[in-house]
């Protein structure tokens, strides 16, 4: 069992570049999210997935584009990096979003610079 | 109105002794989970322990215990005998079970054990 899995660890954009963040989990859980953290802010969701073919927006989807095809899979696409993208991008899975006792598994994370 | 607020931006506490670190809620929903996650300097997000808004007891994982006093919207995370290995940012989250499909974290608190 591989858990959560990104690619890259790390990445560096110039501005305006494009750039798609991977994540995978082998656990069948429904709900995937993905996470900015940046200091002092916390952890903020950017989009979140209830199953494949669903996605919505969290709380700043803005500049991020997100798909999911499959259960296993919920690429991040940032669509053209701008310094403020700076941050930490974290994965996370769970069983069903209706169950409010599930607790996410988290990604390792991956560094993005945007110069 | 923040969902999940963590007071506390940094904390020390002598090796050995106990360290409450604070966090409160805010939800309208009945039914919600609370969660607790330890993030060491590496990087990657440890789940701590769970409480349901439903559970009589307070959650107790090892070293870990929540202070869930319900009335008071609060949910604080004891760590009893502090070791060096615990110095790491601790969140605090939230999932309500039927008003949205997310969850909420804290902006977290830094704890630092002195030996």
């Amino acid at each position: 069992n591989a858990g959560v899995t990104q690619t890259p660890k790390f990445q560096v954009l110039k501005t305006g570049q494009s750039m798609t963040l991977q994540c995978a989990q082998d656990m069948n859980h429904e709900y995937m999210s993905w996470y900015r953290q940046d200091p002092g802010m916390g952890l903020r969701l950017i989009h979140y997935s209830v199953g494949a073919g669903i996605t919505d927006q969290g709380e700043v989807p803005n500049g991020y584009n997100v798909s999911r095809s499959t259960t296993e899979d919920f690429p991040l696409r940032l669509l053209s990096a701008a310094p403020s993208q700076t941050s930490v991008y974290f994965c996370a899975s769970s069983f069903s979003s209706g169950r409010a006792r599930e607790t996410q598994y988290f990604g390792p994370g991956t560094r993005l610079l945007v110069l | 109105a923040q969902k999940i607020t963590q007071t506390q931006p940094g904390m020390f506490v002598q090796e050995k002794e106990a360290v409450t670190l604070d966090c409160t809620y805010d939800t309208s929903d009945p039914s919600y989970g609370l969660f607790w996650y330890k993030q060491p300097s590496s990087g990657e997000m440890i789940f701590l322990i769970y409480q349901g808004s439903y559970d009589q007891q307070n959650a107790t994982e090892g070293r870990y215990s929540l202070n869930f006093q319900k009335a008071r919207k609060s949910a604080n995370l004891v760590i009893s005998a502090s070791q060096l290995g615990d110095s790491a940012m601790y969140f605090c989250a939230m999932r309500e079970e039927s008003l949205s499909n997310q969850f909420y974290f804290g902006t977290g608190t830094s704890l630092t054990v002195i030996p």
